[in-house]
């Protein structure tokens, strides 16, 4: 039981590339979300998802995008990578409804030069 | 939307000391108040957790309480050990028609000293 997964652990960019991040987990959770951390600010919701086929935005969605077209499977991507978009990213995953603990994966680190 | 703020941003203790922690939310609809732990280069990972028909909660050294009339929370750790040294996030959100969302506070990091 590998729990929450994410890939790559550490990624370099250029301004203006693109990259996707992957994010997988077994534990047959419905909801799945993708947080940004940076120092000072906490982590802060960028996209999430109620279930496969659905996503919604959270607080800070610009220049992201996502897909969820498994179950245990939630994407992020950046199309033209900015240097704002440096940061920790994470995502995570619950059960949903009164089973609220999130499980977090353990994080990509991306700079953008 | 949901604001949590959480204060002190960093602090220090000695060895065997206790630590207080305390957020403060803004929406009266929240009624889950999980509290994370975050090593250094590490994941968040749950520590303890409060829903809003409880006032306090208790696992060994580390406890919660809450306040909804104040609407502020509480992480209270006594007997601190160095293992204790990292940084903690409080949390909230409502349990129905959110899809879960926590919204996080900005942390704290605690330091315990020997």
């Amino acid at each position: 039981n590998a729990g929450v997964t994410q890939t790559p652990k550490f990624r370099v960019l250029k301004t203006g590339q693109s990259m996707t991040l992957l994010c997988a987990q077994d534990m047959n959770h419905e909801y799945m979300y993708w947080y940004r951390q940076d120092p000072g600010m906490g982590l802060r919701l960028i996209h999430y998802s109620v279930g496969e086929g659905t996503t919604a935005k959270g607080e800070v969605p610009d220049g992201y995008n996502v897909s969820r077209l498994k179950k245990q499977n939630f994407l992020l991507g950046l199309e033209s990578a900015a240097p704002s978009q440096t940061s920790v990213y994470f995502c995570a995953s619950t059960y949903g409804g009164t089973d609220n603990e999130q499980f977090f994966g353990p994080g990509t680190r991306l700079t953008v030069l | 939307g949901e604001n949590v703020e959480q204060h002190p941003s960093t602090l220090s203790v000695q060895e065997g000391d206790s630590a207080v922690i305390k957020c403060t939310y803004s929406d009266s609809a929240s009624n889950y108040f999980p509290w994370y732990k975050q090593e250094l280069g590490k994941r968040p990972q749950l520590i303890i957790d409060i829903r809003s028909n409880v006032g306090e909660k208790k696992d060994q050294r580390i406890a919660v309480t809450l306040n909804k009339t104040a609407k502020h929370f509480s992480l209270h750790i006594t007997e601190t050990q160095p293992e204790d040294s990292a940084v903690y996030f409080c949390a909230a959100t409502p349990d129905t028609g959110t899809a879960s969302k926590l919204t996080f506070g900005t942390g704290t990091r605690l330091q315990v000293t020997l």
